[in-house]
């Protein structure tokens, strides 16, 4: 079985760029969730949808960050501009909206921002 | 304000002894837990859970322990093997929530 696919896998780019993070979830999986895993602050929630809508976007540090999810079956992570502190390792991961499913994770990206 | 917290960032065990992570939560209103492997260069895995009407839960070589009032898990992993060996998460939510807060992490490695 597929698990949740992320792609890049790592990026690289300047400061001020714009970079997109994408993410296929689990078939039949109806929350898709995008963390950020720093030294400094761990692995931490930014957002979570539910049936392709927001459900909670209080972790997203700020206006330069949007996430969307178009359909069942992908999702965007969106920094614009983009800012050396958001250097991380990002992660999707998705689950059943059942209580306390497990989440399900994607090898995440690398994001480096110089 | 960290609400679960891994105090130890590394422990080393020899291969076939016991593993004993720990992890502590301030919220009382946590009543869910869950622990997560992780690999390098790969997403966290999750390993086993419990809800707060327990105080254990085992799977295999995997046993958790729960105690509410001291606010305190252990996940113990007995006998050790080398492929083990991985950074571990503690996370914390609440019943019928989604919103995970993890741990900070502790990697375990375990020698032959």
């Amino acid at each position: 079985d597929a698990g949740v696919i992320q792609s890049p896998r790592h990026e690289v780019t300047e400061m001020g760029q714009e970079v997109t993070l994408r993410c296929k979830p689990i078939s039949g999986h109806n929350s898709l969730f995008w963390y950020r895993q720093t030294m400094m602050r761990g692995l931490e929630l930014l957002i979570y949808f539910n049936n392709n809508v927001p459900i909670d976007d209080s972790g997203m540090p700020e206006d330069r960050f949007s996430a969307k999810m178009p359909n069942a079956s992908f999702s965007t992570l969106k920094i614009q501009p983009s800012e050396p502190r958001d250097s991380a390792v990002y992660f999707c991961a998705s689950s059943s909206q059942n209580s306390n499913q497990p989440q399900h994770f994607g090898d995440g990206t690398r994001l480096s921002i110089l | 304000d960290q609400q679960v917290k891994q105090n130890s960032p590394s422990l080393s065990v020899q291969e076939g002894r016991i593993s004993i992570l720990n992890c502590d939560y301030t919220n009382s209103m946590f009543d869910y837990f869950l622990w997560y492997k992780k690999y390098p260069a790969e997403g966290p895995t999750f390993l086993i859970s419990i809800s707060s009407i327990k105080d254990k839960n085992e799977d295999g070589r995997f046993t958790v322990f729960l105690n509410k009032s001291a606010k305190h898990l252990s996940l113990h992993i007995v006998p050790s093997q080398p492929g083990d060996s991985a950074v571990y998460f503690c996370a914390a939510t609440f019943q019928g929530a989604q919103k995970l807060v993890f741990g900070q992490g502790t990697r375990l490695t375990i020698n032959p």
